[in-house]
């Protein structure tokens, strides 16, 4: 069964830095491209980026919003993707979601919240 | 960016009801690279639609999706009482992957 669960989220200040990992399970990881997503209280969904897998160049885009800021990266071995949040801001407050795949992913995780406020 | 307007905001049918729910793309979508979503309070999204009109796995067959270069339908033929919830339309042709607002579908 395929599994995503992310971990990670908290309550940050501005300016301070989180990384949110996502733990997959039940695929073989290094196949398979991941995306991040997120969604701020009460309104839609944002995508926020995605990283190919080693065969696919293993290249890695990013929105606008978050490109020079958030990183992401992924770590095969332990079938661990990563988003590393620097300079946050208020309005990146959100439940952060990863997915499998960077299309129409149809495995997601549960989601971790992630709370920037001072 | 690819802007994705859906419509209506907010859908008031009943049980055994036809929905049809829109997403107007503000340029033409890379090889109809539209995705649907259906969301319920507290959880992830959940696949329903890919490639404008194939279904994800084990989908009920009262999904249905269809469309084509920059206007797009969800239709749910009879709507069961589980399927009231948000639906988002998402295109994912061309970088910034985008979605719509959503759409509520609520019990009238």
């Amino acid at each position: 069964e395929v599994q995503l669960v992310e971990s990670g989220g908290g309550l940050v200040q501005p300016g301070r830095s989180l990384r949110l990992s996502c733990t997959a399970s039940g695929f073989t990881f290094g196949d398979h491209s991941m995306s991040w997503f997120r969604q701020a209280p009460g309104k839609g969904l944002e995508w926020v980026g995605f990283i190919r897998n080693k065969a696919s160049g293993g290249t890695i885009e990013y929105a606008a919003s978050v490109k020079g800021r958030f990183t992401i990266s992924r770590d095969d071995s332990k079938s661990i993707a990563y988003l590393q949040m620097n300079s946050l801001r208020t309005e990146d407050t959100a439940v952060y979601y990863c997915t499998r795949g960077y299309n129409s992913p149809s495995y997601w995780g549960q989601g971790t919240l992630v709370t920037v406020s001072s | 960016e690819i802007v994705l307007t859906q419509s209506p905001g907010t859908l008031s049918l009943s049980p055994g009801e036809r929905a049809t729910l829109s997403c107007r793309a503000s340029q033409s979508v890379s090889s109809n690279s539209l995705a649907w979503y259906q969301q319920k309070p507290g959880q992830a999204p959940r696949l329903l639609i890919y490639g404008a009109s194939s279904r994800a796995t084990a989908l009920p067959d009262r999904f249905s999706g269809s469309g084509s270069g920059t206007d797009f339908t969800l239709t749910i033929s009879r709507l069961e009482p589980e399927d009231f919830a948000v639906y988002y339309c998402q295109q994912y042709g061309n970088s910034p992957r985008t979605f719509g607002q959503g759409t509520k579908l609520e019990i009238k």
